[in-house]
């Protein structure tokens, strides 16, 4: 059983650029989530999604961002008219359900560098 | 709102040598209480977990308890090894959708 897939590893991108981080969840798990590591920072929760649902995104911020999980697919988190700002790893967690019990797995990341 | 302290790295110890990482936290109520550890080049991993005080979480030789009276979830391990190197993430959760992160501890151990 696969684990939780990030792509890609590394993604450089101009200021103004999209970029696209993909997240394939573990095989079985509908329940996906987005967080983001800035430089010397822990990381900070942005987005919870179930199949074609957003549930929380309480931690994402108002404009540029979006996040989408369809029925068929990998998550997708879009960044649009990237900033130096965005420079970040991005990681994707999921799960099987939402309970305080249930653990969640973690991709490797996707390391975004905005130049 | 709910935020994780865990004591700042790097911290760089001898083979054998006795580890501890301090974590504090505040919240409303009474979160779970987390330790994640992240090896090079790869995602984190949940290393152990409490869920109410008083608990104890256990994995690989590490501890940690779940102190209501301190809010603190202090991991600890006997003897650390080389291959404990990594990074040490603290972190809590009221609710099963987020987890709040402290800021991360790099751990090296020296052969």
């Amino acid at each position: 059983n696969a684990g939780v897939m990030q792509n890609p590893r590394h993604l450089v991108r101009r200021r103004g650029q999209e970029a696209r981080l993909r997240c394939s969840p573990m095989k079985g798990h509908s329940h996906v989530y987005w967080y983001r590591q800035l430089p010397e920072e822990g990381l900070k929760f942005m987005v919870y999604l179930q199949k074609e649902n957003i549930i929380d995104e309480s931690g994402m911020p108002k404009e540029r961002f979006s996040a989408e999980f369809p029925k068929e697919g990998p998550s997708i988190l879009r960044i649009q008219q990237v900033v130096r700002g965005d420079s970040a790893a991005y990681f994707c967690a999921s799960s099987p359900g939402a309970g305080l019990s249930t653990e969640a797995f973690f991709g490797q990341g996707t390391r975004l560098t905005v130049v | 709102g709910d935020s994780v302290t865990q004591m700042e790295g790097p911290v760089t110890l001898s083979e054998e040598a006795f580890l501890t990482i301090n974590c504090t936290y505040t919240a409303t109520g009474y979160p779970s209480l987390f330790w994640y550890v992240q090896y090079p080049g790869e995602g984190l991993q949940l290393l152990l977990k409490a869920t109410k005080a008083d608990d104890k979480g256990s994995n690989k030789g590490f501890e940690a308890t779940y102190r209501k009276e301190t809010t603190s979830f202090h991991l600890e391990k006997g003897s650390v090894q080389v291959s404990d190197s990594a990074v040490y993430f603290c972190a809590s959760s009221r609710t099963a959708r987020q987890l709040t992160f402290g800021s991360g501890t790099q751990l090296t151990v020296l052969p």
